[in-house]
């Protein structure tokens, strides 16, 4: 079974930084992009940026270019999500996701990781 | 930045009613236009890709329809586990945008 698993919630101070893990399991991790999607108040559903673990190649949406990095181990089959500078407005459901190309669909998502920036 | 208006923002249907979801693009996107469906407390799940293609394992009810900038995803007889929001992504821009989603309340 293909399958997504994301690190657990978090409860942050603004200022601070937070690295989100998604490990993949089921499939060859190397050879399929994954993207990082963010959900504010359980609605807005937000593409923050993909990357091909293959070769390291990410991209980012221009709304997310330069406040987030997207990295990935095929070591241990795992891509990351750092988020620098917190704020109260990053507080949000992060998801990957497993996408077939830089436009393509995403399917199956992970369980989503809650983060909470609260002073 | 292309946007993505999704109508209705909710809608009410009962069993076996056929239902439509539509999703404008402010631009043409070709057919790079995909469905989700989000249960409460779940991540979303594909439904439907590239504007018609169904996902694997998705019930045959569902049907997406349309190119270049109108939209549409049709349930022919609505269930109620379809009870759910709906979302459109486009992914022809570089920011993949997702459309506002539809509360559907079976």
């Amino acid at each position: 079974e293909v399958q997504l698993v994301q690190s657990g919630a978090e409860v942050k101070k603004p200022g601070e930084s937070l690295r989100i893990s998604c490990q993949g399991s089921g499939y060859s991790f190397g050879k399929f992009w994954i993207a990082w999607v963010r959900q504010l108040s359980g609605k807005d559903l937000e593409w923050m940026g993909i990357i091909y673990p293959g070769d390291a190649n990410a991209r980012y949406s221009p709304s997310f270019q330069g406040q987030v990095t997207i990295s990935a181990d095929t070591s241990n089959n795992t891509a990351y999500l750092q988020l620098n500078s917190l704020k109260a407005s990053d507080s949000a459901m992060y998801y990957c996701a497993r996408g077939y190309g830089v436009d393509s669909w995403f399917d199956p998502w992970g369980q989503g990781t809650l983060v909470t920036v609260s002073s | 930045d292309i946007q993505m208006t999704q109508s209705p923002s909710s809608l009410s249907a009962t069993v076996g009613e056929r239902v439509t979801i539509t999703c404008r693009a402010s631009q043409g996107i070709n057919a790079y236009l995909n469905w989700y469906q989000q249960k409460p407390g779940k991540a979303p799940k594909s439904l439907i890709y590239a504007a018609a293609t169904l996902q694997s394992g998705v019930p045959s009810r569902f049907r997406g329809t349309g190119i270049g900038t109108e939209f549409s995803l049709t349930i022919s007889s609505v269930q109620p586990e379809d009870s759910a929001v709906y979302f459109c992504q486009e992914t022809y821009s570089a920011s993949c945008t997702f459309g506002r989603g539809t509360v559907l309340e079976i």
